[in-house]
């Protein structure tokens, strides 16, 4: 079964301090792995996808089939960075897309 | 002005009665969703349409129904069925592949 476990539903880091977002996932095949991100009062928007290999606003995640992960990193962390952060799976040539509970990150100056 | 509008923001129904949710796009996308966000559990897939006039059952579609008559619209109906209805609701909308997904602003629906 499709299955994205974020353990952890409340992050608070310290502005300028590294920040890890964790994100497991269960799949049986090659799934595409997004990570979305909601501001407060904003709608919901895509920060990454693992396919592209990209760094949005600081942010990094690779994608680990070994321990089927694919963890949200920035390095030094801006109070601009708190909001919602979900981890997404999709199936490799799919629609359907499931997401993770979520993760609140706060950042204190 | 491209994206996906939900209406209405707030909706308020009695216990029993059917209710629609609205979700138009003119983001030309080929796929809608709709997700069920409540706290601690993120979102959940409802149903899921690939095109016009299919759709499918998302994890949780019991007491759910949709329709897909034109690309641009998939209105939801949360029908009497479902047993615990207030909940915020996310539809979604994009093209076919691996593309990201754009979202509505929400519909929160509260049953009294």
């Amino acid at each position: 079964a499709q299955r994205v476990t974020q353990p952890e539903k409340l992050l608070s880091v310290f502005k300028g301090a590294p920040v890890e977002l964790k994100c497991n996932y269960s799949y049986s095949g090659s799934p595409e792995l997004f990570w979305y991100v909601q501001y407060s009062r904003q709608r919901l928007q895509l920060l990454l996808r693992h396919i592209s290999r990209e760094s949005i606003k600081g942010f990094t995640a690779d994608l680990n089939k070994g321990e089927t992960s694919f963890h949200l990193k920035k390095p030094f962390a801006q109070e601009e960075d708190s909001a919602m952060y979900y981890c997404a799976l999709r199936g490799s040539g799919g629609f359907k897309t499931i997401f993770g509970a979520g993760t609140r990150l706060f950042v204190k100056a | 002005d491209g994206g996906i509008t939900q209406s209405p923001k707030y909706l308020f129904r009695k216990e029993g009665q059917n209710v629609t949710l609205s979700c138009e796009q003119n983001l030309n996308h080929d796929a809608m969703y709709w997700y069920r966000q409540d706290p601690g559990q993120g979102l959940r897939l409802i149903y899921y349409s690939q095109i016009v006039n299919d759709f499918q059952k998302g994890d949780i579609a019991e007491g759910y129904s949709v329709s897909r008559e034109k690309k641009e619209s998939f209105p939801l109906t949360v029908t009497s069925a479902q047993k615990n209805p207030t909940a915020f609701y996310l539809c979604a909308s994009s093209f076919s592949g691996n593309t990201e997904a754009f979202f509505g602003q929400g519909t929160r629906l509260t049953v009294v």
